[in-house]
């Protein structure tokens, strides 16, 4: 069965760190990457996708994820994380012909410590 | 821009009770999706549906009912809620997958069945 892999359940970092937080897929051909993240109480937003060209996609509030197809992976990327960052972070794929339906992640909560 | 509206916010009802969660979208978007959110589980589609009238099961599709009779509104019905279905309740709507969309999503039904 197709499925997403998170590391991190939880990553604490203080202000000024920089961040990376893993995904991996499982094989299944031709594959769309998201991730998402939902700050406290809020919804899910699109940080950033990938569908094709250039492996390294970058997003919306200064993240940058990097697809390696040789390691199915897609890990999100930030050089300097800020206190507003502190949310929940889900990766999530959509292979091809699945209906447009998402495959998530199990999350990775971030806490930014001021 | 209305976008996608969910109802109620919040939910508390008793086992057994039926309870019917809304979710409409202003985009005419074709495809349409319930999720549920978990500790420990992240989201995980329900019921999704690609066009009016078309609905098809996701991964967790037991005790729920779905219909989708216009294309702006998708309900999620609990015909005899369970304590065990007390989650987080996301609705989700994007173009034709193979336009690349990402997914849209609502802001939420927190459900607590006692």
């Amino acid at each position: 069965a197709q499925s997403v892999s998170q590391h991190n359940h939880h990553v604490i970092l203080s202000e000024a760190a920089s961040l990376e937080l893993g995904c991996n897929y499982s094989y299944g051909g031709t594959v769309n990457l998201f991730w998402y993240v939902q700050y406290p109480g809020q919804h899910l937003q699109l940080l950033l996708k990938y569908f094709s060209g250039d492996p390294l996609v970058k997003g919306i509030k200064g993240f940058e994820a990097e697809f390696i197809k040789s390691k199915f992976s897609f890990n999100l990327r930030k050089p300097s994380v800020q206190w507003s960052d502190t949310a929940e972070y889900f990766c999530a794929a959509n292979y091809g012909g699945s209906q447009g339906n998402l495959i998530f992640g199990k999350g990775t909560k971030l806490s930014v410590k001021p | 821009d209305a976008g996608i509206t969910q109802s109620p916010r919040y939910k508390i009802t008793e086992t057994g009770r039926q309870v019917t969660l809304m979710c409409h979208q202003t985009w005419s978007h074709s495809y349409m999706f319930w999720y549920r959110q978990d500790l420990g589980h992240g989201l995980r589609l329900i019921y999704y549906s690609a066009a009016a009238d078309i609905t098809d099961k996701g991964e967790v599709p037991d005790g729920y009912v779905v219909s989708r009779s216009k294309t702006e509104n998708f309900p999620l019905t609990l015909e005899s809620a369970t304590r065990s279905q007390t989650s987080v309740y996301f609705c989700a709507s994007s173009i034709l997958p193979g336009q690349n969309q990402p997914q849209h999503f609502g802001d939420g039904t927190r459900l607590s069945i006692l």
